[in-house]
């Protein structure tokens, strides 16, 4: 089974400071590996993914991650951040089903406090 | 494109009805359909998977009489909590996935916006 390990549950920071939001997993099989943002009563919001390749992952808002296997890591990370980053970030794995398909598993997820 | 829509946003109901939460995907089909339950302040519980005219998938622990799902269409997927009590009280989201093709291992997932149920 794969489980996925959000060890800050809240990080606050002032705004145009750099950011990192830590994620470790473990599994037994090959995994790819996700960042949501969570705005409070919505839905999630894809970041970025990593599923093969470079292992810097660019995403959406200025957000990067690193894949880092031997340290099975993907932290988050953001050089400046804005008041509109405040949110749920949440780093999630999936693996294949057998059958096809995928599962998602979650961590606990991340609360950024971007304070002025 | 990829855009999944959840009705109602939000319901209250007494204690002991049902309610029917509805999942669409608006411009793809989805083969497969996830529901998943947030706590307050906690992460998103995997309760089932759904593919299109099949039954769903439980994950170990959700009550498959009490939690209701069908995915009768390519485009509707639908939760009904039975008899429900203030525990149900929470936010449902689902999600939604294309079929996978062309040897494409991975299927993005795309979520709902959520459903606010308070269980009086």
């Amino acid at each position: 089974a794969q489980s996925v390990t959000q060890l800050d549950s809240q990080v606050p920071v002032f705004e145009e400071a750099p950011v990192e939001l830590r994620c470790n997993y473990s599994s037994s099989v090959s995994v790819y590996l996700f960042w949501y943002v969570q705005y409070p009563n919505q839905g999630l919001q894809l970041l970025l993914k990593y599923l093969s390749g470079s292992t810097l992952v660019k995403g959406i808002n200025g957000f990067e991650a690193e894949f880092n296997k031997s340290q099975t890591s993907f932290h988050l990370r953001k050089p400046s951040v804005h008041i509109s980053d405040t949110a749920e970030y949440f780093c999630a794995v999936s693996v294949i089903l057998t059958g096809g398909g995928n599962k998602l598993t979650f961590g606990t997820g991340t609360q950024l406090k971007v304070e002025l | 494109g990829a855009v999944v829509s959840q009705h109602p946003s939000r319901v209250i109901c007494k204690s002991g009805t049902s309610v029917k939460i509805e999942c669409r995907s608006l411009d793809f089909q989805a083969t497969t359909m996830f529901w998943y339950r947030q706590f307050p302040k906690q992460s998103l519980m995997l309760m089932a998977t759904s593919n299109e005219g099949s039954k769903a998938t439980y994950e170990q622990g959700v009550e498959k009489d009490k939690f209701l799902i069908n995915h009768a269409s390519l485009t509707l997927s639908t939760l009904t909590v039975t008899s429900a009590h203030p525990e149900d009280s929470s936010f449902y989201i689902c999600s939604a996935s294309r079929g996978l093709a062309g040897g494409i291992k991975y299927n993005e997932q795309f979520f709902g916006p959520g459903t606010r149920l308070t269980v009086l």
